[in-house]
């Protein structure tokens, strides 16, 4: 059974820099194929795909947030880390991370989210 | 960057009755389309994906057609369980995907 947990703080003040941690069980980022996201939805709005890590440690962007993001695995641990750069108020959403099976262009498995809060 | 439009943004419908969903894409995809089920609380489910593919362990009332940049989800039979807000989303170029802006699903 593969399952996917988020973590991180649940209040950030603007211009920090946020990390959230992806904790994974039932299946191993050391097998050929497999990858893991983030996607967000801020309150009221629409699912946004912000980023993918493989197993062989290739990494995509979304294009609007290219330069605020950062995506890394330890795939010892079971973990995806996610972090945002100098972060604003319209970064406030739920953070899901989500499994992509071995070479299928999927998101099969997501966790139940973590929500984040921007605000001085 | 593609766009996904969906609607209606809300849908009412009776138990037992069927719902249908549309999503459109600004320009082809082919079957690079799936559709996901979010309820509060709790995590997202795929539900389709390649257009038409069921995911595991889906229900056979869920249903998805089309191909290019229409698309139809069609949920046969409503449960109580299937009030939630659904999402379709794009990957013509995975895995820059899109999602729609989701359609809500609420009892009549």
């Amino acid at each position: 059974q593969i399952t996917l947990k988020e973590s991180g703080p649940t209040l950030v003040k603007p211009t920090q820099t946020l990390t959230l941690t992806c904790t994974f069980s039932g299946f191993s980022l050391n097998t050929s194929g497999v990858g893991v996201a983030w996607i967000r939805q801020p309150p009221g709005k629409a699912l946004e795909w912000l980023a993918l890590i493989y197993w062989d440690d290739d990494k995509y962007y979304s294009p609007s947030l290219t330069n605020k993001l950062t995506i890394s695995k330890d795939a010892s641990r079971n973990q995806v880390v996610l972090t945002l750069t100098n972060i604003d108020p319209v970064d406030t959403a739920t953070y899901y991370c989500v499994h992509s099976p071995p070479w299928e262009n999927i998101f099969a498995h997501w966790g139940q989210g973590t929500l984040v809060t921007v605000s001085s | 960057e593609i766009v996904v439009t969906q609607s209606p943004a809300t849908l009412s419908v009776s138990p037992g009755e069927r719902a249908t969903l549309s999503c459109r894409a600004s320009e082809s995809v082919g079957s690079n389309l799936a559709w996901y089920q979010l309820k509060p609380g709790q995590a997202p489910r795929l539900l389709i994906h390649g257009a038409s593919n069921r995911a595991t362990g889906v229900p056979v009332r869920f249903s998805g057609s089309g191909s290019g940049t229409e698309f139809t989800l069609t949920i046969s039979g409503l449960q109580s369980e299937d009030f939630a807000v659904y999402y379709c989303q794009q990957s013509k170029k995975w895995p820059f995907l899109t999602f729609g802006g989701g359609t809500k699903v609420e009892i009549k």
